[in-house]
């Protein structure tokens, strides 16, 4: 139990384009879904937090307006990067928590390259 | 403010030698603590993580890990390491099922033959 998948693995985009990566909890309701970004050889760095049905919290220093988020279904989580630009080329780790539960179950990420 | 401190950012380590990998946190209230592993190019998974009770929690891999509330520990422990261990491991921390977790800055395992 407890899987969460994301979709794409893998993007490669122009800059200025927008991207979007799904996140799903296969077998479980997420009341509350994370976003991570982890750069190479470093811990993951936490930039927003979606509750169901409600607007997501961003970490001090995110855009909110770059970095879109939704979470429209308990099942399912969007972040949308607005106007790519190289700087935004990372690994993005999505989790997701069930209510009253501690634990966040990972995503396997989503390595995003902008040209 | 809760922080976490992985205090070897690299261990090597050969195949079937026990690996110790330490875990510091602060925290003015009770935390959860988890470690997470990372393979490459891949998420977290969860090993193992103590929520109350025994101080001694067992995961998966043979992984074990103990919580010292007087140190402010969670490190974490295995006795015969294989060379798919080698891998990137988290500590993380959280203030209740309600909070986010805060991570520690990782420690990179490399099992050698």
């Amino acid at each position: 139990g407890a899987v969460v998948s994301q979709h794409p693995s893998r993007v490669i985009c122009k800059s200025g384009t927008s991207v979007k990566i799904e996140c799903r909890s296969l077998d479980f309701q997420a009341t509350t879904m994370f976003w991570y970004r982890q750069f190479p050889k470093q811990s993951l760095m936490l930039m927003a937090t979606s509750n169901e049905g409600s607007k997501a919290t961003y970490e001090q220093g995110v855009e909110k307006d770059k970095f879109l988020i939704n979470h429209a279904s308990l099942t399912l989580s969007t972040l949308t990067v607005t106007s790519a630009h190289p700087e935004d080329s990372s690994f993005y780790i999505c989790s997701a928590r069930g209510t009253g539960v501690e634990t966040q179950y990972f995503g396997p990420g989503t390595r995003l390259l902008v040209l | 403010a809760q922080s976490v401190t992985q205090l070897d950012s690299q261990v090597p380590v050969f195949e079937e030698a026990p690996v110790e990998l330490r875990c510091n946190y602060s925290s003015s209230v009770s935390v959860y603590l988890f470690w997470y592993v990372q393979y490459p190019n891949q998420g977290l998974q969860l090993l193992l993580k103590y929520l109350s009770g025994s101080t001694l929690v067992k995961g998966i891999n043979g992984f074990e890990a103990e919580f010292n509330k007087s140190q402010t520990s969670f490190h974490l422990r295995k006795p015969s390491v294989h060379i798919s261990d080698t891998a990137e491991y988290f500590c993380a921390v959280n203030e209740g099922a309600g909070n986010k977790l805060t991570f520690g800055g990782g420690t990179r395992v490399l099992v050698k033959p």
